[in-house]
C-alpha cells in the first residue's frame, strides 16, 4: 500500500519561500504523477501542479510564477517551493498520487498546515 | 479556469437518496470522462469515491453513484446513512495544463 507523507515547517514569513517534502513508501516513485493540493482553513481544494517521475511538470496557471515542484528519486521525495508567499497562501498542504496526467488522485499525504504570520 | 460550480449545501434523511450537482464547462466537465468525487469527514484526508465519471474503487459502497450529463456531473448517494455527513468535492480534468476542483457541498444527514 502506497503511503505518503508531508514534512516542512509549519509556520513561515510573509514574502518568505514556503517549502515542503513530501515522502513516497510502500512504492516507487519512479512512475505515476506527484502532485500537490492546497486547502485553506474553511475553504475548498486547489490543485497546485504535479511533477511526472521524469521530471516533467505542470502547475495551476494561477500560481505558475511562484511555484516549483522538484524530484529526488533516490530518496522517494518529491518537494513543493511557493515563493512570495502572503497570507493567502495558509493552507493544509497534500501530497497526492495520480496514475496517469489526466486522472484522479487516488493516494493522499495526511497533510500538513502551513500558516504565513510574521 | 473557474471552479466547478456545486450546492453550497444539500440535505436528506436517513434512507433517502440525494445528488449532488457538479457544473462546469464543455473545457472540463463536458469535454472529457475525467470527473472524480471526494470525500471529506472534518479533520481529515479527502478520499477518492467515484472516478472516470461513474468507477467505484474497491471498498466504497455500491450506494455511491455518477454521472454526467452535458457540463454538468452528479453524484447520486442512495441509503443515506449518518457516516455518509460530511463535505464533498468533484474534480475535472480541464486540459493539459489545468485542473479545477468545485467549490465542495456539505451533506447534512437529518
Amino acid at each position: 500500500q502506497v503511503q505518503l507523507q508531508e514534512s516542512g515547517p509549519g509556520l513561515v514569513k510573509p514574502s518568505e519561500t514556503l517549502s515542503l517534502t513530501c515522502t513516497v513508501s510502500g512504492g516507487s516513485i519512479t512512475s505515476y504523477y506527484w502532485n500537490w493540493i492546497r486547502q485553506p482553513p474553511g475553504k475548498g481544494l486547489e490543485w497546485i501542479g504535479y511533477i511526472y517521475y521524469t521530471g516533467s511538470t505542470n502547475y495551476n496557471p494561477a500560481l505558475k510564477s511562484r511555484v516549483t515542484i522538484s524530484l529526488d528519486t533516490s530518496k522517494n521525495q518529491f518537494s513543493l517551493k511557493v515563493s512570495s508567499v502572503t497570507a493567502a497562501d495558509t493552507a493544509v498542504y497534500y501530497c497526492a498520487r495520480s496514475v496517469q496526467m489526466w486522472s484522479h488522485f487516488d493516494f493522499w499525504g495526511q497533510g500538513t498546515l502551513v500558516t504565513v504570520s510574521s | 479556469q473557474s471552479a466547478l460550480t456545486q450546492p453550497r449545501s444539500v440535505s436528506g434523511s436517513p434512507g433517502q437518496s440525494v445528488t449532488i450537482s457538479c457544473t462546469g464547462t464543455i473545457n472540463d466537465i463536458g469535454g472529457y470522462n475525467y470527473v472524480s468525487w471526494y470525500q471529506q469527514h472534518p479533520g481529515k484526508v479527502p478520499k477518492l469515491m467515484i472516478y472516470d465519471v461513474s468507477k467505484r474503487p474497491s471498498g466504497v459502497p455500491d450506494r455511491f453513484s455518477g454521472s454526467k450529463s452535458g457540463n454538468t456531473a452528479s453524484l447520486t448517494i442512495s441509503g443515506l446513512q449518518a457516516e455518509d455527513e460530511a463535505d464533498y468535492y468533484c474534480y475535472s480534468f480541464a486540459d493539459i495544463y489545468t485542473r479545477v476542483f468545485g467549490g465542495g457541498t456539505k451533506l447534512t444527514v437529518l
